[in-house]
Order: structure tokens, then C-alpha cells, then sequence
């Protein structure tokens, strides 16, 4: 598809478990942003990644918190040993260069047991 | 840090009145983007603002960015029912590619 594709749609696990999510930006599209969404909320930034660059990580909650980028395209968002308040939905959006209009994937919706 | 706040929260109108959302920024944006999110759906962009005073329409929205490009404001004219959603401003820093969302207000419109 042309659209930000992110994996799975949900995902319920345990406390104390880890997770992966995982986002697929749109060809060609440089700069990809994760956010977290709690219900009725606003966006959270948690990190932003353009090109070969150093990531801004500054949006992370928790050293538990982690994300790769790999190959300038899909990136993966790692929360270890979760809590229950990491429940949430968690979209990533990319843009063609930063500063542009962002593009969101439908999200990948946290339930921590 | 940057802050983006968004007033009102909630905004319940009858079809056909008007609603306006605004957007204060604690600091100068070097720009603006508007987004709408409909229930259960993800945000999708409306409108980007950059220049200090810009006034941008499409159709019945109508968008603000002010003299300081520190606050902005959505304004719908006679709302309809498909206006329902969640409308989040998002104001990027002067020197970060981040932006910064605002809290959102969510509109409900009464047929």
C-alpha cells in the first residue's frame, strides 16, 4: 500500500513483558516520527528520526523505552519490561522531509495486562 | 520545555453554529500544521501555516497564525455532522524538526 503501515493493530501482553511494534513509513519519506496516544489525549512525542542522523530520543519516557531505525525505512519501537500505564496507542507518522506534512499509520493499540 | 496548549476541551454545538479551537504556544513556531481525527481513526493532516499573520481557508475552515507565530486558531462556519472529530494543532520549534501537538478539542455536532 502508499500508507504508513504499522504492525500489529493490537497487542496484549502481560506486565513485565517486552514488546515490539513496528512502523513502515511511506517510500522515499526521510523523517518518521513515533507518538503515543492515551485515550482521549492528545500526542506524546517520543522520538523523531531523519535520515542517517542522530535520532531525537528526547520524547522517551523511560530508559525502558527504545527505537531503531533500520536502513533509513522501517523502524521498530521497543518497550521493555512493560507497565500499565505504557497503555496506550502508539502511531508513527512520516514525512517527506522534516517540517512537512506528517502521514500516520492507523497505530498499534498497547494493552498492558 | 515547548508547550503547545489547546483550548477548549470539548465543544458541543447544534448543526450549523460555528466553532472555533485555539492554540497558544509558549514559544515562537517556525510553523503550524493542523490535523482532524476522526473517532477510532488516526490524524490526518489539514493545513500548514508558516508565515507570521497567515490566514488560509478551505471551503468552511477557516486558519489563523498569529503576528508572534506563537498562537493559532481553526475556525469552522456552520458546522455539519461529518465536522465530528478531534482537531489537533501541531507547532513545530524554530530550531527542531519535532512538533509539539496540542491536547486537541474534541467537536460534536448535533443534527
Amino acid at each position: 500500500g502508499a500508507g504508513v503501515s504499522q504492525s500489529p493493530s493490537n497487542k496484549v501482553t502481560e506486565k513485565g513483558k517486552d514488546v515490539e511494534l513496528r512502523c513502515d513509513p511511506i517510500s522515499g519519506h526521510t523523517a518518521l516520527y513515533w507518538y503515543r496516544q492515551s485515550l482521549g489525549q492528545g500526542l506524546e512525542f517520543l522520538i523523531y528520526f531523519q535520515g542517517n542522523s542522530a535520532p531525537d530520543k528526547s520524547g522517551l519516557p523511560s530508559d525502558r523505552f527504545s527505537a531503531e531505525r533500520t536502513g533509513g525505512s522501517v523502524s521498530t519501537l521497543t518497550i521493555q519490561r512493560t507497565q500499565q500505564e505504557d497503555s496506550a496507542v502508539y502511531l508513527c507518522a512520516s514525512s517527506p522531509i522534516p517540517g512537512q506534512p506528517q502521514h500516520f499509520g492507523d497505530g498499534t493499540r498497547l494493552s498492558i495486562l | 520545555g515547548q508547550q503547545v496548549m489547546q483550548i477548549p476541551q470539548y465543544q458541543h454545538v447544534q448543526e450549523g453554529e460555528d466553532f472555533t479551537t485555539y492554540c497558544n504556544s509558549s514559544t515562537t513556531l517556525s510553523n503550524i500544521q493542523w490535523y482532524k481525527q476522526r473517532p477510532g481513526g488516526h490524524p490526518v493532516f489539514l493545513i500548514q501555516l508558516v508565515k507570521s499573520g497567515e490566514v488560509k481557508k478551505q471551503k468552511r475552515l477557516t486558519f489563523q497564525f498569529g503576528e508572534a507565530k506563537k498562537n493559532s486558531s481553526l475556525h469552522i462556519t456552520a458546522t455539519q455532522t461529518t465536522d465530528v472529530g478531534t482537531y489537533f494543532c501541531a507547532g513545530r520549534g524554530e530550531n527542531f524538526n519535532k512538533f509539539y501537538f496540542g491536547s486537541g478539542t474534541k467537536l460534536n455536532v448535533k443534527p
